[in-house]
């Protein structure tokens, strides 16, 4: 069993639709979260970061955790086609341990 | 700007070469990563190092080393060893301490001749 699980899609949504994006993990030792935008053929960029469990928001996106079923969303509103990318989950704890989903590709479509 | 260079973007290795790939940085970041990333399989830990003149075997390390000489610079190598050395490697350097966030470089496409 992978670290962290994640969908790697593809999928495709119409353009202003409502994305969820979805990891789980299997380390209860892990306490960081973040997810990143990786657009083709390029290194991936940090959308967002978490602490423990909870809600994050930033413009149209918003990160939870749910640190008792280890679980981590990212959710796109009003989706764009500037949005296609793949989108890397990631965890780690207090080490050299961070651990990476294997990235849904997601296309918006307009 | 700061930020992390990976140079080249693109590599090509011959059969029996060692090539190199550079990672510089200006962030002042002590700890910086190299990782592999193939289709579907995201994102695997080569070699990391915490600080100058040391460094540790990431999950898939074999066929593959690293020098940390300075603060700013982790070149990878990847050596003949690598028998499969096609996929493209991610540089990274990561701000404070432990769990904090990862900033990565552009990347270093490599393939067999």
């Amino acid at each position: 069993q992978k670290e962290v699980e994640q969908d790697p899609g593809p999928l495709s949504v119409p353009e202003g639709a409502i994305v969820s994006l979805n990891c789980t993990y299997s380390n209860s030792a892990f306490q960081y979260f973040m997810w990143y935008r990786q657009y083709s053929r390029k290194g991936p960029e940090l959308l967002m970061y978490t602490y423990s469990s909870g809600n994050k928001e930033d413009g149209r996106f918003t990160a939870q955790v749910d640190k008792s079923s280890k679980y981590i969303s990212l959710f796109i509103r009003d989706s764009q086609p500037s949005d296609s990318a793949t989108y890397l989950c990631a965890t780690s704890g207090n080490n050299n341990d961070m651990r990476f989903g294997a990235g849904t590709r997601l296309t918006v479509k307009p | 700007d700061g930020g992390i260079t990976q140079s080249p973007k693109y590599l090509f290795r011959k059969e029996g070469q060692n090539v190199t790939l550079s990672c510089e940085q200006n962030l002042n970041h002590d700890a910086m990563y190299w990782y592999r990333q193939d289709p579907g399989q995201g994102l695997r830990l080569i070699y990391y190092s915490q600080i100058v003149n040391d460094f540790q075997k990431g999950d898939i390390a074999e066929g593959y080393s690293v020098s940390r000489e300075k603060k700013e610079s982790f070149p990878l190598t990847v050596t003949s060893a690598q028998k499969n050395p096609t996929a493209f490697y991610l540089c990274a350097s990561r701000q404070g301490q432990a769990g904090g966030i990862q900033y990565f470089g552009a990347g270093t496409r490599l393939s067999v001749l």
